[in-house]
């Protein structure tokens, strides 16, 4: 079963604007990550938040964290068409050396 | 980009035939992984292998097997391919730090059609 479940499953929204995708998980975790998929392509690793953390930033990504409601969510802020992908949070249970997907949101951004 | 590189990209075959799907890296990473993507799935992982000879299941193994003789080889067989085996098939990389974890680098995908 999957771990994680992405919220929502598609958006589409207009250039310019800010993009939130949410993910909800089941059991304790050692850390969060989440990557982008292209069209036809493998997925690329966008950011990792540990269980300690709350938030994270990196460029136009913000990255929260709470473990308490076991969520994550993913803001992407002024978007871009070339932001156009789906996107996956994945997380690693404590103890494992392995990552489980949720099934992703795709994002569409509209010129 | 990490260096991954799986083989065959794509590949038809008829039920029952075997199938072995091979990914290579250069990158010497410790950790490998086999996923496949389907629609409504997401990512569901196969099989991993931790080093050399070193594997062990994942959530949906059933059907599958795996070898690692040399760090930068991992092979997924599909024994006797059925149609429900019908996939996109990633590969992914990773120094896994214990606790800390680990990015996974991917592969560009297998596309597996089984008629």
């Amino acid at each position: 079963s999957q771990q994680g479940e992405e919220d929502p499953q598609a958006l589409s929204i207009q250039e310019g604007e800010n993009a939130t995708m949410n993910c909800s998980y089941k059991t304790s975790i050692n850390n969060l990550q989440w990557y982008r998929q292209n069209s036809g392509r493998g997925l690329v690793h966008l950011i990792l938040i540990r269980s300690n953390e709350r938030e994270k930033h990196s460029g136009r990504l913000r990255v929260t964290l709470d473990t308490s409601k076991k969520s994550s969510s993913l803001l992407i802020t002024a978007s871009r068409a070339a932001d156009t992908a789906s996107y996956f949070c994945a997380t690693s249970d404590q103890g494992a050396q392995k990552l489980v997907f949720g099934q992703g949101t795709r994002l569409t951004i509209n010129p | 980009d990490a260096g991954i590189t799986q083989s065959p990209r794509h590949k038809v075959t008829e039920t029952g035939t075997p199938v072995t799907l091979r990914c290579h890296q250069t990158e010497n990473h410790r950790y490998m992984y086999w996923y496949r993507q389907d629609p409504g799935h997401g990512l569901r992982l196969i099989h991993y292998s931790y080093g050399v000879k070193d594997t062990d299941k994942g959530e949906v193994s059933d059907g599958y097997s795996v070898s690692r003789s040399k760090t930068e080889d991992f092979l997924l067989t599909l024994e006797s391919a059925t149609s429900s085996q019908t996939s996109v098939y990633f590969c992914a990389i990773s120094e896994w730090q214990g606790a800390q974890g680990g990015e996974l680098f991917f592969g560009e995908g297998s596309r597996l059609t089984v008629l």
